[in-house]
């Protein structure tokens, strides 16, 4: 079975500095990762994919995040924080099971911004 | 390209009531899956549709079904709701075989 524990369910930063959240995964077969975003009274909106490709993913917005086999991690980083990315970010892993990619996703990491 | 829409937008029931919830799916896309969100919590899983059968399920009870109609739009159907139900649900579509799911604006349920 899969699973995704995000640590930290709310981490604040200033304006500009380096945004790091954090994502370990579990999974019995290679996954599939991703990174999705969620702004207040929203849907998901998809930030980067991992496919077993380069190790390192970049996204939109200025996002990347790092596939790490050993670690079983995927965090997601961006150098410089701007306000807009004031939002909740969701880490999720997808496997193929009978034929259907299911996605299970984290608790959440909110993220604020402080000007 | 016409993206994933839900309808509608927030819905309040009573505990006990049934509850209908429609999903269109992004043009060209043939599977349908739901996510019910807890305030709080993650998306969890309920059920994916193709070829208008279900294909992989959740760990929800029988009271949560659905249809997915031959333009590939879908519903969700919730019975018995419970206070518990409350929650946003989300709908998302893909290709066949695909990984990457493309998500709508979500249906906001109150049960009181």
């Amino acid at each position: 079975a899969q699973s995704v524990t995000q640590l930290g369910s709310h981490v604040s930063v200033s304006e500009g500095a380096l945004v790091l959240l954090r994502c370990n995964y579990s999974s019995s077969v290679p996954p599939y990762l991703f990174w999705y975003v969620q702004y207040p009274n929203q849907g998901l909106q998809l930030l980067l994919k991992y496919t077993s490709a380069a190790t390192l993913v970049k996204g939109i917005n200025g996002f990347e995040a790092e596939f790490k086999k050993s670690e079983t991690s995927f965090h997601l980083t961006k150098p410089s924080a701007h306000m807009s990315d004031a939002a909740e970010y969701f880490c999720a892993v997808s496997e193929s099971g009978a034929g259907s990619y299911q996605l299970t996703f984290g608790k959440g990491t909110k993220l604020s911004v402080i000007p | 390209e016409t993206g994933v829409t839900q309808s509608p937008t927030h819905l309040i029931k009573t505990r006990g009531q049934q509850v209908t919830l429609r999903c269109s799916s992004q043009s060209g896309h043939n599977t349908v899956s739901w996510y019910q969100q807890a305030l709080g919590q993650g998306p969890q899983f309920i059920f994916q549709y193709y070829r208008e059968e279900e294909n992989g399920r959740g760990n929800f009870p029988p009271r949560f079904s659905g249809l997915q109609f031959p333009n590939y739009s879908s519903e969700l159907n919730v019975n018995a709701l419970e206070l518990d139900d409350s929650a946003l649900y989300l709908c998302a579509s893909s290709l066949e075989d695909s990984y990457e799911q493309y998500f709508g604006p979500g249906t906001r349920l109150t049960v009181t």
